[in-house]
């Protein structure tokens, strides 16, 4: 069975600074996504990470993708309260087929 | 172009009560699925369709029935509601993948339905 465990769960950081949120899959996979959802809204798709060594940028988040370590981060830099929100990976793989199984969320706060 | 559309929004039922959360996508998307979304917790697959006709459970699917008899539409069903399902449920939708991994595409999730057993 695919997991999928997202670190840190919670994270509280202040604007300016940089960190890095973990996601660690189980099985094979060479197919991971990430996501944000604001409070009560739906998920807003963010990166697709197709193959070993993608790395993708859109503003102050940076992800990646390491399958031979089943490894994903989510790298922001010089966070801004706007990147409030909980970011979910999600990966298809192992016995799962076409499904996507996600972690649990990281609930990131960007403090002033 | 709508893209995931699902009604109702919100809803509330009593124990024992039965409904059907409708899905519907404009964009001729193959595989379709239904996931719901406890509190502070990430998203758990029910139910999911790769075509017309074709339906399989996902993780947590007791409890709920699904049907695919168009490419459009993928209704989920409630058959008595328990207060464990009170949740949030999102369906989703994506292209069927071609050998290309770049036309791997990622997953249109509608707005949700926000559904309370009491």
């Amino acid at each position: 069975e695919l997991k999928v465990e997202q670190n840190p769960l919670f994270l509280s950081m202040q604007e300016g600074k940089n960190y890095t949120i973990y996601c660690n899959y189980s099985t094979t996979s060479d197919r991971l996504y990430w996501y944000r959802q604001d409070p009560g809204k739906s998920l807003e798709s963010l990166f697709v990470l197709l193959s070993n060594g993608a790395v993708k940028q859109e503003g102050r988040l940076m992800a990646s993708l390491d399958t031979k370590a089943r490894l994903s981060t989510l790298h922001i830099t010089a966070a801004v309260h706007d990147l409030s929100a909980t970011y979910f990976c999600a990966v298809i793989g192992g016995t799962s087929g076409s499904r996507l199984t996600f972690g649990e969320g990281t609930q990131l706060t960007v403090n002033p | 172009n709508a893209g995931v559309t699902q009604t109702p929004k919100f809803r509330i039922l009593k124990i024992g009560q039965s409904m059907t959360l409708q899905c519907t996508q404009d964009m001729n998307h193959n595989y379709m699925y239904w996931y719901r979304q406890d509190p502070g917790m990430g998203l758990k697959l029910i139910y999911y369709s790769v075509g017309a006709g074709i339906t399989d459970k996902g993780e947590v699917p007791n409890g709920y029935n699904v049907s695919r008899s168009t490419t459009e539409d993928f209704p989920l069903r409630l058959e008595l509601a328990a207060p464990s399902q009170t949740s949030v449920y999102f369906c989703a939708s994506r292209k069927k993948a071609g050998q290309d991994h770049s036309s791997w595409y990622g997953y249109t999730f509608g707005s949700g339905t926000r559904l309370t057993v009491v």
